[in-house]
């Protein structure tokens, strides 16, 4: 699609229920990142691909989440058992970011409308 | 300790007056960009600056990466109510892709 496509839009969870929140990025960008944004705050960052490779996942705030981009399209963010402080927006972007000379470039990240999730 | 400090945190103007909105930084980036986000939306780019002193003009918006590539500024010239919105300054820092986010600045224009 033109552009980056998250589902569902909206997502109320009961505590410790399991929750999977999907992403369509842009076609051809290899990057693909998920943040979570809190109200009112900036994104945070939870974690990152190139291709199906997950290379960085320091910002996962526990072992309750987990991410997958199995063919390097597509991509869904889990979460085990929710809780109350899960509640946020969490946003899909990509880009077609690359590393020259030991610097990104291109990092111009396109996001999609986000998920909200409440969790009651 | 947020890594990119943005200010002022809330700004409401009327229609038509001047604002500018800062990001610091005690830390280098590679690149900077600006984003908007509306309500329910994801964060929309605005503009990318990767050079030390660069000045970038979209519309009445003017944006500035400082010398040092630690701050920047985003100037909007008589403000409409169109512009109301999470404003957001973003980094990269080094061969790092993600990005890291300031807290945000949320404009209000009163018509």
């Amino acid at each position: 699609g033109a552009g980056v496509s998250q589902s569902p839009r909206y997502k109320v969870a009961k505590r410790g229920q399991d929750v999977a929140l999907r992403c369509d990025p842009i076609s051809g960008h290899v990057s693909l990142f998920w943040y979570q944004q809190a109200l009112g705050q900036g994104p945070e960052f939870l974690t990152y691909f190139q291709n199906e490779a997950q290379l960085d996942k320091s910002g996962l705030p526990s072992d309750r989440f987990f991410a997958e981009r199995p063919e390097g399209s597509v991509s869904t963010l889990k979460i085990q058992r929710t809780q109350q402080e899960d509640s946020a927006v969490y946003l899909c972007a990509s880009s077609s970011s690359f590393v020259r000379f030991d610097r990104a470039v291109n990092t111009e990240a396109f996001f999609g409308q986000g998920t909200r999730l409440t969790v009651v | 300790t947020q890594l990119l400090e943005q200010s002022p945190q809330f700004l409401s103007i009327q229609e038509g007056e001047n604002l500018t909105v800062y990001c610091n930084s005690s830390s280098v980036f590679s690149s900077l960009q600006w984003y908007r986000q509306e309500p329910g939306e994801g964060p929309v780019l605005l503009v990318t600056v990767v050079t030390g002193g660069e000045v970038k003009k979209l519309k009445r918006l003017t944006f500035q990466f400082g010398d040092a590539r630690k701050d920047s500024s985003l100037h909007i010239t008589a403000a409409q109510p169109g512009d109301t919105g999470l404003y957001l300054c973003a980094g990269a820092r080094g061969s790092a892709r993600q990005l890291t986010f300031g807290s945000g600045t949320q404009l209000t224009v009163l018509p």
